[in-house]
């Protein structure tokens, strides 16, 4: 069992859609959890970053932690074309310095 | 222009044909890191380095070398290469860890007849 599960979609939205995009994993010992957008041909960028529960929010983008489920989730809001692109998700357990990905979600964004 | 840069780009070579894929930052960052993904697979970590002389393994290291001499350059060696070293890489830098901004380069697609 791969240590980040996460759906590889692809998924198709029409533009002003809210969409949501997930991982779960099952190790108790991550605790830094981090959303990466990828277009395609480039390096990945990241998109938000956040550290043991709860949520964060940056725009339209908010970050979802539930440890207790091993659950996290990228809200985008209002989604629009340029959102078109691959999502990763990341993770880091406490006391280590390796990171673990999501083999990624392909997200379009129909106008 | 803060930046990472990998090269090749693109490279296409034979079976247990040594190569060297360079990567160089220019933010004086102290984290670097050597990804490779594959469909299906994601992302990948094989090497990373914390600081200069200071590197260890990933997720997947066999068959890859690394050496960090100075901070701004962290090369990944294949020195025998095989087939299922096909994949794209990807270089990248960090000011401080992994939770820090990472910074990717473009990537190098290898293909290893």
């Amino acid at each position: 069992q791969k240590e980040v599960e996460q759906d590889p979609g692809p998924l198709s939205v029409p533009e002003g859609a809210i969409v949501s995009l997930n991982c779960t994993y099952s190790n108790s010992a991550f605790q830094y959890f981090m959303w990466y957008r990828q277009y395609s041909r480039k390096g990945p960028e990241l998109l938000m970053y956040t550290y043991s529960s709860g949520n964060k929010e940056d725009g339209r983008f908010t970050a979802q932690v539930d440890k207790s489920s091993k659950y996290i989730s990228l809200f985008i809001r209002d989604s629009q074309p340029s959102d078109s692109a691959t999502y990763l998700c990341a993770m880091q357990k406490t006391g280590a310095n390796n990171l673990f990905f999501g083999t990624g979600t392909r997200l379009t964004v129909i106008p | 222009e803060a930046q990472v840069t990998q090269n090749p780009r693109y490279l296409i070579t034979v079976t247990g044909k040594k190569l060297t894929v360079t990567c160089s930052q220019n933010m004086n960052h102290e984290y670097m890191s050597w990804y490779r993904q594959d469909p299906g697979l994601g992302l990948r970590q094989i090497y990373y380095s914390m600081n200069v002389e200071v590197t260890d393994k990933g997720d997947v290291p066999e068959g890859y070398k690394v050496s960090r001499k100075e901070k701004r350059n962290f090369p990944l060696i294949l020195e025998s290469p095989s087939p299922n070293q096909t994949s794209l890489y990807f270089c990248a830098s960090a000011r401080e860890g992994w939770a820090d901004t990472q910074y990717f380069g473009p990537g190098t697609r290898l293909t290893v007849l």
